[in-house]
Protein backbone atom coordinates (compact mmCIF):
# COMPACT_ATOMS: atom_id res chain seq x y z
CA UNK A 1 0.00 0.00 0.00
CA UNK A 2 0.84 3.66 -0.40
CA UNK A 3 -0.49 6.74 1.40
CA UNK A 4 -3.00 6.24 4.19
CA UNK A 5 -5.88 2.92 4.45
CA UNK A 6 -9.37 3.76 6.68
CA UNK A 7 -11.52 1.39 7.91
CA UNK A 8 -14.41 0.99 7.65
CA UNK A 9 -15.44 2.57 4.50
CA UNK A 10 -18.80 3.49 5.90
CA UNK A 11 -20.50 2.52 9.04
CA UNK A 12 -24.40 2.51 10.44
CA UNK A 13 -24.15 2.62 14.00
CA UNK A 14 -26.36 2.25 17.28
CA UNK A 15 -26.48 4.97 19.94
CA UNK A 16 -24.74 3.88 22.39
CA UNK A 17 -22.34 1.24 20.72
CA UNK A 18 -18.43 1.54 20.80
CA UNK A 19 -16.96 1.96 17.66
CA UNK A 20 -13.12 1.78 16.54
CA UNK A 21 -12.38 3.53 13.13
CA UNK A 22 -9.05 2.11 11.78
CA UNK A 23 -5.89 3.94 10.42
CA UNK A 24 -2.71 3.22 9.09
CA UNK A 25 -0.14 4.61 6.82
CA UNK A 26 3.16 3.10 5.63
CA UNK A 27 4.79 6.28 4.73
CA UNK A 28 6.73 6.78 8.47
CA UNK A 29 5.41 10.11 9.08
CA UNK A 30 5.00 11.07 12.66
CA UNK A 31 2.41 13.13 12.98
CA UNK A 32 -1.27 11.99 12.84
CA UNK A 33 -4.49 13.67 12.98
CA UNK A 34 -7.92 13.25 12.90
CA UNK A 35 -10.45 15.20 11.49
CA UNK A 36 -14.22 15.20 11.10
CA UNK A 37 -15.94 16.53 8.23
CA UNK A 38 -19.20 18.26 8.86
CA UNK A 39 -21.53 20.68 5.96
CA UNK A 40 -20.61 23.87 6.36
CA UNK A 41 -17.85 23.59 9.01
CA UNK A 42 -15.14 22.49 7.33
CA UNK A 43 -12.23 20.19 8.47
CA UNK A 44 -12.32 19.93 12.42
CA UNK A 45 -9.30 18.61 14.79
CA UNK A 46 -10.24 15.85 16.88
CA UNK A 47 -6.59 14.23 18.05
CA UNK A 48 -3.21 14.58 16.92
CA UNK A 49 -0.36 12.50 17.73
CA UNK A 50 3.18 13.91 17.12
CA UNK A 51 4.97 10.46 17.55
CA UNK A 52 4.44 7.29 18.37
CA UNK A 53 3.61 6.95 22.20
CA UNK A 54 1.99 10.44 22.35
CA UNK A 55 -1.47 12.17 21.49
CA UNK A 56 -3.08 15.49 22.31
CA UNK A 57 -6.16 17.01 21.93
CA UNK A 58 -7.49 18.83 19.39
CA UNK A 59 -10.61 21.20 18.70
CA UNK A 60 -13.19 18.65 19.40
CA UNK A 61 -11.72 15.55 21.17
CA UNK A 62 -14.79 15.17 23.39
CA UNK A 63 -16.40 11.67 22.87
CA UNK A 64 -13.73 10.59 21.40
CA UNK A 65 -10.39 8.84 21.82
CA UNK A 66 -6.92 7.89 20.56
CA UNK A 67 -3.67 5.33 21.02
CA UNK A 68 -0.20 6.16 19.17
CA UNK A 69 1.23 2.11 19.83
CA UNK A 70 3.58 2.30 16.68
CA UNK A 71 4.17 4.72 13.57
CA UNK A 72 2.26 3.41 11.10
CA UNK A 73 -1.28 2.98 13.00
CA UNK A 74 -3.87 5.65 14.67
CA UNK A 75 -7.07 4.07 16.09
CA UNK A 76 -10.05 6.32 16.81
CA UNK A 77 -12.92 5.08 19.29
CA UNK A 78 -15.87 6.22 20.00
CA UNK A 79 -16.65 4.66 23.84
CA UNK A 80 -20.22 5.72 23.59
CA UNK A 81 -21.45 6.67 20.57
CA UNK A 82 -24.17 9.78 19.54
CA UNK A 83 -26.06 10.74 16.99
CA UNK A 84 -24.32 14.22 17.10
CA UNK A 85 -21.17 12.21 16.26
CA UNK A 86 -22.38 11.33 12.88
CA UNK A 87 -20.03 13.06 10.13
CA UNK A 88 -17.27 12.09 8.11
CA UNK A 89 -13.78 11.08 9.49
CA UNK A 90 -10.62 11.67 7.98
CA UNK A 91 -7.17 10.83 8.99
CA UNK A 92 -3.88 12.25 7.75
CA UNK A 93 -0.17 12.26 8.55
CA UNK A 94 2.19 14.93 8.22
CA UNK A 95 6.69 14.95 8.13
CA UNK A 96 7.93 16.38 10.87
CA UNK A 97 8.35 18.19 13.47
CA UNK A 98 5.80 17.81 15.57
CA UNK A 99 2.22 18.62 14.90
CA UNK A 100 2.85 22.43 13.08
CA UNK A 101 1.93 23.36 10.44
CA UNK A 102 4.87 23.74 8.92
CA UNK A 103 3.87 21.31 6.14
CA UNK A 104 1.29 19.45 3.83
CA UNK A 105 -0.75 16.89 5.08
CA UNK A 106 -1.79 13.45 3.57
CA UNK A 107 -5.55 12.26 3.94
CA UNK A 108 -7.00 9.29 4.15
CA UNK A 109 -10.08 8.43 1.81
CA UNK A 110 -12.54 8.93 4.91
CA UNK A 111 -14.81 6.85 7.03
CA UNK A 112 -18.79 8.38 6.62
CA UNK A 113 -20.12 7.10 9.77
CA UNK A 114 -23.88 7.48 10.98
CA UNK A 115 -25.19 7.48 14.25
CA UNK A 116 -28.84 6.14 14.83
CA UNK B 1 -12.38 27.35 14.61
CA UNK B 2 -11.98 28.35 10.68
CA UNK B 3 -9.06 30.65 10.33
CA UNK B 4 -9.59 30.96 6.67
CA UNK B 5 -12.60 32.18 5.38
CA UNK B 6 -13.18 31.04 1.47
CA UNK B 7 -14.62 33.47 -1.24
CA UNK B 8 -16.86 32.31 -2.65
CA UNK B 9 -18.60 29.37 -1.07
CA UNK B 10 -19.70 28.11 -4.98
CA UNK B 11 -18.39 28.57 -8.34
CA UNK B 12 -19.67 27.39 -11.49
CA UNK B 13 -17.94 27.65 -14.85
CA UNK B 14 -17.82 26.19 -18.20
CA UNK B 15 -14.54 24.54 -19.44
CA UNK B 16 -11.71 26.49 -20.76
CA UNK B 17 -12.79 29.34 -18.45
CA UNK B 18 -10.57 30.93 -15.57
CA UNK B 19 -11.36 30.07 -11.61
CA UNK B 20 -10.42 32.48 -9.14
CA UNK B 21 -10.93 31.68 -4.85
CA UNK B 22 -9.78 33.58 -2.75
CA UNK B 23 -9.24 32.77 1.29
CA UNK B 24 -8.86 35.12 3.85
CA UNK B 25 -7.78 35.09 7.50
CA UNK B 26 -6.82 36.75 10.70
CA UNK B 27 -3.63 35.95 12.42
CA UNK B 28 -0.01 35.75 11.45
CA UNK B 29 0.65 32.37 9.37
CA UNK B 30 4.17 30.96 8.61
CA UNK B 31 2.22 29.11 5.20
CA UNK B 32 -0.62 29.39 3.49
CA UNK B 33 -1.85 26.02 1.91
CA UNK B 34 -4.63 24.98 -0.94
CA UNK B 35 -6.09 21.37 -0.96
CA UNK B 36 -8.78 19.99 -3.04
CA UNK B 37 -11.11 17.15 -2.41
CA UNK B 38 -13.13 15.45 -5.10
CA UNK B 39 -16.70 14.36 -3.94
CA UNK B 40 -16.65 11.22 -1.91
CA UNK B 41 -12.56 11.67 -0.92
CA UNK B 42 -10.18 12.78 0.89
CA UNK B 43 -8.15 15.92 0.95
CA UNK B 44 -5.38 16.33 -1.70
CA UNK B 45 -2.21 19.05 -1.21
CA UNK B 46 -2.15 21.13 -4.26
CA UNK B 47 0.73 23.98 -3.24
CA UNK B 48 2.08 25.61 -0.61
CA UNK B 49 3.20 28.79 -0.21
CA UNK B 50 5.34 30.44 2.36
CA UNK B 51 4.73 34.04 4.23
CA UNK B 52 7.70 35.25 2.68
CA UNK B 53 6.82 34.50 -0.86
CA UNK B 54 3.78 36.48 -2.89
CA UNK B 55 3.36 34.22 -6.01
CA UNK B 56 4.03 30.46 -6.50
CA UNK B 57 2.68 28.42 -9.80
CA UNK B 58 2.54 24.77 -10.24
CA UNK B 59 1.18 23.45 -13.73
CA UNK B 60 -2.20 25.74 -14.51
CA UNK B 61 -2.22 26.80 -10.74
CA UNK B 62 -1.30 29.85 -9.62
CA UNK B 63 -1.34 30.79 -6.10
CA UNK B 64 -0.78 34.53 -4.50
CA UNK B 65 -0.19 35.58 -0.72
CA UNK B 66 -0.51 39.13 0.50
CA UNK B 67 0.14 39.03 4.07
CA UNK B 68 -1.00 42.53 4.59
CA UNK B 69 -4.38 41.86 3.20
CA UNK B 70 -4.16 38.48 4.85
CA UNK B 71 -5.59 36.72 1.68
CA UNK B 72 -4.63 34.56 -0.72
CA UNK B 73 -5.82 33.83 -4.17
CA UNK B 74 -5.88 30.19 -6.13
CA UNK B 75 -6.01 30.96 -9.95
CA UNK B 76 -6.82 27.49 -11.86
CA UNK B 77 -6.36 28.70 -15.57
CA UNK B 78 -8.05 26.92 -18.38
CA UNK B 79 -10.53 24.86 -16.15
CA UNK B 80 -11.63 21.20 -17.16
CA UNK B 81 -14.40 18.94 -16.24
CA UNK B 82 -11.91 17.05 -13.87
CA UNK B 83 -11.09 20.44 -12.04
CA UNK B 84 -15.23 19.66 -10.55
CA UNK B 85 -14.35 19.33 -6.83
CA UNK B 86 -14.41 21.54 -3.12
CA UNK B 87 -10.98 23.85 -2.61
CA UNK B 88 -9.73 24.43 0.62
CA UNK B 89 -7.23 26.60 2.36
CA UNK B 90 -5.10 26.09 5.36
CA UNK B 91 -3.07 28.29 7.48
CA UNK B 92 -0.54 26.97 8.69
CA UNK B 93 1.36 28.12 12.02
CA UNK B 94 3.64 26.74 14.53
CA UNK B 95 1.43 24.64 16.03
CA UNK B 96 -1.29 23.70 13.79
CA UNK B 97 -3.15 23.38 10.51
CA UNK B 98 -6.30 24.99 10.05
CA UNK B 99 -8.71 24.34 7.15
CA UNK B 100 -11.26 26.64 5.72
CA UNK B 101 -14.55 25.88 4.94
CA UNK B 102 -13.98 25.56 1.08
CA UNK B 103 -15.16 26.70 -2.53
CA UNK B 104 -17.39 24.05 -4.38
CA UNK B 105 -16.41 24.47 -7.69
CA UNK B 106 -18.43 23.01 -10.91
CA UNK B 107 -17.08 23.24 -14.07
CA UNK B 108 -19.35 22.29 -17.15
CA UNK B 109 -18.65 21.25 -20.61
Amino acid sequence: IAGITQAPTSQILAAGRRMTLRCTQDMRHNAMYWYRQDLGLGLRLIHYSNTAGTTGKGEVPDGYSVSRANTDDFPLTLASAVPSQTSVYFCASSTGPGISGYNEQFFGPGTRLTVL
Amino acid sequence: SQQGEEDPQALSIQEGENATMNCSYKTSINNLQWYRQNSGRGLVHLILIRSNEREKHSGRLRVTLDTSKKSSSLLITASRAADTASYFCATGTASKLTFGTGTRLQVTL
